[in-house]
């Protein structure tokens, strides 16, 4: 079956990086884009960053832009978030899906809370 | 970049029909996508395209699309319905993603 699965997740301070990973297994990872979307605590989803099948699109929320890196390794079913200068407004749950070319998120994994606290 | 717009809560009676809306200029070229998301959970995939349900979704779940406006209709709404309702579609440029708000949904 279809599984996502974050890690790298934590307390970090504000200023600070981390680079959260997501593992694909139970499909052919080089057919789907992968999305990465978050949401604070009892806030609503806020869309982050995609990466196409191959790698060679990448697009970023204004939010995030020139702060946030995704990444992949075909080799490896790995997407990867690298997120850099990190705000203390960024505490919130990561997750990483899978998108359909409809353009809407099937999978989803169960999510990586990244906490921004001094 | 656009915005998609919900009513933050909406209730049904047990078994009853309810709608929860999405407006956004978007909508006027993309389908929206609905997703349900339950406390301490992922959201899950309901409704995307033009009405299409993933596998495993009950079929008291519908989507209909009018020029600026996606809905989402639960007809015979369950307790286990209760639950967040976020829509999504791409925005205006086609480039980047958009969720509306959410809609909380009680079922009373």
């Amino acid at each position: 079956q279809v599984q996502l699965v974050e890690s790298g997740g934590g307390v970090v301070q504000p200023g600070r990086s981390l680079r959260l990973s997501c593992a694909a297994s139970g499909f052919t990872f080089t057919n789907f884009g992968i999305h990465w979307i978050r949401q604070a605590p009892g806030k609503g989803l806020e869309w982050v960053a995609l990466i196409s099948q191959d790698g060679n699109i990448k697009d970023y929320a204004d939010s995030v832009k020139g702060r946030f890196t995704i990444s992949r390794d075909n080799s490896k079913n790995m997407v990867y978030l690298q997120v850099n200068s990190l705000r203390g407004d960024e505490t919130a749950v990561y997750y990483c899906a899978r998108v359909l070319l409809a353009g809407h998120f099937d999978h989803w994994g169960q999510g990586i809370l990244v906490t921004v606290s001094s | 970049s656009s915005e998609l717009t919900q009513d933050p809560a909406v209730s049904v009676a047990l078994g009853q029909t309810v709608r929860i809306t999405c407006q956004g200029d978007s909508l006027r070229s993309y389908y929206a996508g609905w997703y349900q998301q339950k406390p301490g959970q992922a959201p899950v995939l309901v409704i995307y395209g033009k009405n299409i349900r993933p596998s495993g979704i009950p079929d008291r779940f519908s989507g209909s699309s009018s020029g600026n406006t996606a809905s989402l209709t639960i007809t015979g709404a369950q307790a286990e319905d209760e639950a967040d309702y976020y829509c999504n579609s791409r925005d205006s440029s086609g480039n980047h993603w958009v969720f509306g708000g959410g809609t909380k949904l009680t079922v009373l």
